[in-house]
């Protein structure tokens, strides 16, 4: 298993309602990347955090948000929940340097929306 | 942007032969190529990855071939078994954002 966390493991919300999920890095690491995977499909990129700036972004609107804190943990953010949000959110961490590009998951937050 | 295809989406293989899993890239400029096994409810598990500096790489049962010119990349597993049953994902990245662009997964099922 790699040292990264997400929390909470599951969630239940309804249309219109905002979420925020966590994920806490590797230790020694100082990139976060964010995917959605819904079921039966590829993970989607939704962003990455770069030493607490934003460092690129995926075709996601702005009702995704992010933030990396000073300890390099992570939060994803989503308001105005749809339906389509169900999915399962990924969290990736990664030590940004020139030769390295594995990205060590966590388990994932499950979110469905009602 | 990034396109990755992947295919086939499923493949069936009796015990003991080998599974070769095929993807297609868009961007010459990706450079990193990374390939993840997912299990049913658990996270991605990097098995194996190759840049673009490297025709070929192999790990054990595990081996990874990446033609630039045609821009396409393979999955080989040989003599696979049971526990090789599992979701597999190509993906590539460029620069060294990592931020990656993922295929669509194949579903490897070992048939005893």
């Amino acid at each position: 298993e790699t040292g990264v966390t997400q929390s909470p493991t599951h969630l239940i919300k309804t249309r219109g309602q905002q979420v925020t999920l966590r994920c806490s890095s590797q230790s020694g690491h100082n990139t976060v990347s964010w995917y959605q995977q819904a079921l039966g499909q590829g993970p989607q990129f939704i962003f990455q955090y770069y030493r607490e700036e934003e460092n690129g972004r995926g075709n996601f609107p702005p009702r995704f948000s992010g933030l990396q804190f000073p300890n390099y943990s992570s939060e994803l953010n989503v308001n105005a929940l749809e339906l389509d949000d169900s999915a399962l959110y990924l969290c990736a961490s990664s030590l940004k340097r020139e030769g390295q590009g594995e990205q060590f998951f966590g388990p994932g937050t499950r979110l469905t929306v009602l | 942007g990034e396109n990755v295809e992947q295919h086939p989406s499923t493949l069936s293989v009796q015990e003991g032969d080998s599974a070769v899993i095929k993807c297609t890239y868009s961007d010459s400029a990706s450079n990193y190529f990374p390939w993840y096994k997912q299990e049913l409810g658990k996270r991605p598990q990097l098995i194996i990855d190759i840049r673009s500096n490297v025709g070929e790489k192999k790990d054990q049962r595990i081996a990874v071939t990446l033609n630039k010119t045609a821009k396409h990349f393979s999955l080989h597993i040989t003599e696979t078994q049971p526990e090789d049953s599992a979701v597999y994902f190509c993906a590539a990245s460029k620069g060294s954002n990592y931020q990656l662009i993922w295929g669509a997964g194949t579903k490897l099922i070992i048939k005893p």
